[in-house]
C-alpha cells in the first residue's frame, strides 16, 4: 500500500503565485486534513474533509482552499501566495476522526519569496 | 479554541537517562494520541489512550492519560538515540451532537527529544 501521497515534495513559489499541493489515499479512509507545521508550533489545523463533498475550516484556513470530489485526492490551494504560508504541510487520513491512527504523507516543503 | 501545552519543547539527555513529556490541556478530550516525528517524515502513531487514568506500555515508553481526560505523559525509560525525534501529542474532539462540528484533532507543538550516546 502507497499509504498518503503527496505531491510535490519541495516548492518554491514567489509572492501572489497560486499553486495546489496534491494529497491522495489509497485505503478508503473518509477523513482526510492538511496541516501545517511551523518550528514551535506543532501541527496546525488548515481544513479537513468528513467525505467527498463535504469540508470545513480548521484552525487556519485563511489563504487557502479545498475541495473532496472523490474518496482518494485531497488537494490544498494556495490562492494568492504570501511569505506567513512558507511551511511544511501534511496531509492525513484516517479512517473515522477519533478511530484508529491518523496516517500522515511525508510532507511538502513550501518556501515563499 | 482548544490548546495543548506540550512541555518541555526541548529535552536533551544522554543515554540511558529517564524523562517525561507532559501534555496539559483546561479541555477536555474523548482520548489522546502520541505520535513520534523524524525529520523529512510524516508522524507515526505511538498510542492511543481513551479512558481517563489509563496507563499503556510500548517497551519502555509509558503513557497515562489523566483521571479528568484534561492532561497526558509520556515516560521513557532508559533512553536511547534511537528515541531521538519529535514527540507530539494530540487530543481527540468527537463530533458533537448537535451536528455543527465533524469532530478534530488537536495538536501540542511537539517535544524534541536528542539522546546523546
Amino acid at each position: 500500500n502507497a499509504g498518503v501521497t503527496q505531491t510535490p515534495k519541495f516548492q518554491v513559489l514567489k509572492t501572489g503565485q497560486s499553486m495546489t499541493l496534491q494529497c491522495a489515499q489509497d485505503m478508503n479512509h473518509e477523513y482526510m486534513s492538511w496541516y501545517r507545521q511551523d518550528p514551535g508550533m506543532g501541527l496546525r489545523l488548515i481544513h479537513y474533509s468528513v467525505g467527498a463533498g463535504i469540508t470545513d475550516q480548521g484552525e487556519v484556513p485563511n489563504g487557502y482552499n479545498v475541495s473532496r470530489s472523490t474518496t482518494e485526492d485531497f488537494p490544498l490551494r494556495l490562492l494568492s501566495a504570501a511569505p506567513s504560508q512558507t511551511s511544511v504541510y501534511f496531509c492525513a487520513s484516517s479512517f473515522r476522526m477519533g478511530w484508529g491512527p491518523q496516517h500522515f504523507g511525508d510532507g511538502t516543503r513550501l518556501s515563499i519569496l | 479554541t482548544q490548546l495543548l501545552e506540550q512541555s518541555p519543547q526541548f529535552l536533551s539527555i544522554q543515554e540511558g537517562e529517564n524523562l517525561t513529556v507532559y501534555c496539559n490541556s483546561s479541555s477536555v478530550f474523548s482520548s489522546l494520541q502520541w505520535y513520534r516525528q523524524e525529520p523529512g517524515e510524516g508522524p507515526v502513531l505511538l498510542v492511543t489512550v481513551v479512558t481517563g487514568g489509563e496507563v499503556k506500555k510500548l517497551k519502555r515508553l509509558t503513557f497515562q492519560f489523566g483521571d479528568a481526560r484534561k492532561d497526558s505523559s509520556l515516560h521513557i525509560t532508559a533512553a536511547q538515540p534511537g528515541d531521538t525525534g519529535l514527540y507530539l501529542c494530540a487530543g481527540i474532539t468527537p463530533p458533537n451532537a448537535g451536528g455543527t462540528s465533524y469532530g478534530k484533532l488537536t495538536f501540542g507543538q511537539g517535544t524534541i527529544l536528542t539522546v546523546h550516546p
